[in-house]
């Protein structure tokens, strides 16, 4: 299973975008990158995932480079309520034995 | 729809107590995997059931243990409970409708257990 690298903390003023780095250089063709946020005391709560291709939802945008080796999760205009701990890890399939990193946690600011 | 259900939400044990955690998956749901997060550590594998069956184990001692039962829904047992065991127990369900898909994962809001 891929290993992902991310930055430990990171800040962000309300209202601004987000960008959230993650490395994952060891990715196998058929892994997806997936991102989940758990803010505290809760669950992780799924954001959006990729193979090749940029995506976006109502949550998210994820840029993916060309190689593969790493992504970027992008939140257009972060509020207060995204304050979180956000993980980037890879999968494939019915893989449930998942390498979940430390995550980055972000603290938007008012 | 409602979402994946964790009981208790807060448990307080002494060492050498067992302790049985219940996890109630989407309806529809057929995989339930259990996870154990801890402060320093993050979110740890521990065992994912499917079918009534285990299909992947973690890296944990055999004091951890699962099972699922006919409409999925899951337990997991800790024996003979020791400090360390205290952490945030999640679980997370999934449709798993074959292994060429690739399925996000819908967590409850964990067991919060701690061992005195």
């Amino acid at each position: 299973d891929a290993k992902t690298t991310q930055p430990p903390s990171m800040d962000c003023a309300e209202g601004r975008a987000a960008n959230l780095p993650c490395n994952h250089s060891t990715i196998s063709g058929n892994e997806y990158v997936y991102w989940y946020r758990q803010i505290h005391s809760q669950g992780p709560q799924y954001i959006i995932h990729g193979l090749k291709n940029n995506e976006t939802n109502e949550m998210a945008s994820l840029i993916i480079t060309e190689d593969r080796k790493s992504s970027t999760l992008i939140l257009p205009h972060a509020t207060l309520r995204d304050t979180a701990v956000y993980y980037c890890i890879a999968y494939a399939g019915n893989n449930r034995k998942l390498i979940w990193g430390l995550g980055t946690s972000l603290a938007v600011n008012p | 729809k409602a979402g994946v259900t964790q009981t208790p939400r807060y448990l307080i044990k002494t060492r050498g107590q067992q302790v049985t955690l219940s996890c109630s998956p989407i309806s529809g749901h057929r995989s339930v995997s259990w996870y154990q997060q801890t402060p320093g550590q993050g979110l740890q594998f521990l065992f994912e059931y499917f079918s009534e069956t285990q299909r992947n184990k973690g890296n944990f001692p055999g004091r951890f243990s699962g099972r699922q039962f006919s409409n999925s829904r899951s337990e997991m047992n800790v024996s003979t409970l020791e400090l360390g065991d205290s952490a945030l127990y999640l679980c997370a369900s999934s449709l798993r409708m074959s292994s060429a898909t690739n399925e996000k994962l819908f967590f409850g809001s964990g067991t919060q257990l701690s061992v005195l």
